[in-house]
């Protein structure tokens, strides 16, 4: 069956414009979580949804950046005015339960380059 | 807070090499433990996990056992192939269940 997929695979952007981010989760999967993996931080967990709702915000890195979940399936993650230090790839994952031992299953990435 | 620590890299090995890729973990309560791995290219993807403590998760040769007395999770494979060249990372779950911490990646050669 499908994985779970994003877009754009790539994004260049110059500072200041606001991006958005799509994740398509594996159907069916009701969790659902954003990282981002940058050279300098190694992988960071940014937020988490259970259905629409997200319980966790903690990892969002500042104002700037929010997310949201509808019809417990899509999630866009948007960046305002973006930064060269937002430059990282964003990393999406759905798993089928919230449980400690979940298997998160993961996209390919968008690569976000902030110019 | 949780944290993973592992080893950095590269680590180059020739093939029919032993691996081994320490990994030793911070965490409060009793969490599960993976290993990931992020092939050339491609996505990561769940290499194997330990849900509790002397548990050993193993895929594709590789094996990793969840020591709580040394809180480590260490990677090991008797003979790696050149296919196996990849960066791995090893990566806690807490008992709240959802995010995942991860180390910061071990890239791994292997030439023939």
């Amino acid at each position: 069956g499908a994985g779970v997929s994003q877009s754009p695979s790539n994004k260049v952007t110059e500072k200041g414009k606001d991006v958005e981010l799509r994740c398509d989760p594996i159907s069916g999967h009701t969790a659902l979580y954003w990282y981002r993996q940058s050279l300098g931080q190694g992988l960071e967990f940014l937020i988490y949804f259970q259905g629409n709702s997200a319980p966790d915000k903690s990892g969002l890195p500042s104002d700037r950046f929010s997310a949201e979940r509808t019809g417990g399936s899509v999630s866009t993650l948007t960046i305002q005015r973006t930064q060269q230090e937002d430059s990282a790839v964003y990393l999406c994952a759905s798993s089928s339960t919230s449980g400690s031992d979940n298997e998160q299953f993961f996209g390919p990435g968008t690569r976000l380059t902030v110019l | 807070g949780n944290s993973v620590t592992q080893m950095e890299g590269p680590v180059t090995l020739s093939e029919e090499a032993f691996l081994t890729i320490n990994c030793t973990y911070t965490a409060t309560g009793y969490p599960s433990l993976f290993w990931y791995v992020q092939y050339p290219g491609e996505g990561l993807q769940l290499l194997l996990k330990a849900t509790k403590a002397d548990d050993k998760g193993s895929n594709k040769g590789f094996e990793a056992t969840y020591r709580k007395e040394t809180t480590s999770f260490h990677l090991e494979k008797g003979s790696v192939q050149v296919s196996d060249s990849a960066v791995y990372f090893c990566a806690l779950s807490s008992n709240s269940g959802y995010a995942l911490n991860f180390g910061k990646g071990t890239s791994l050669l292997v030439t023939p």
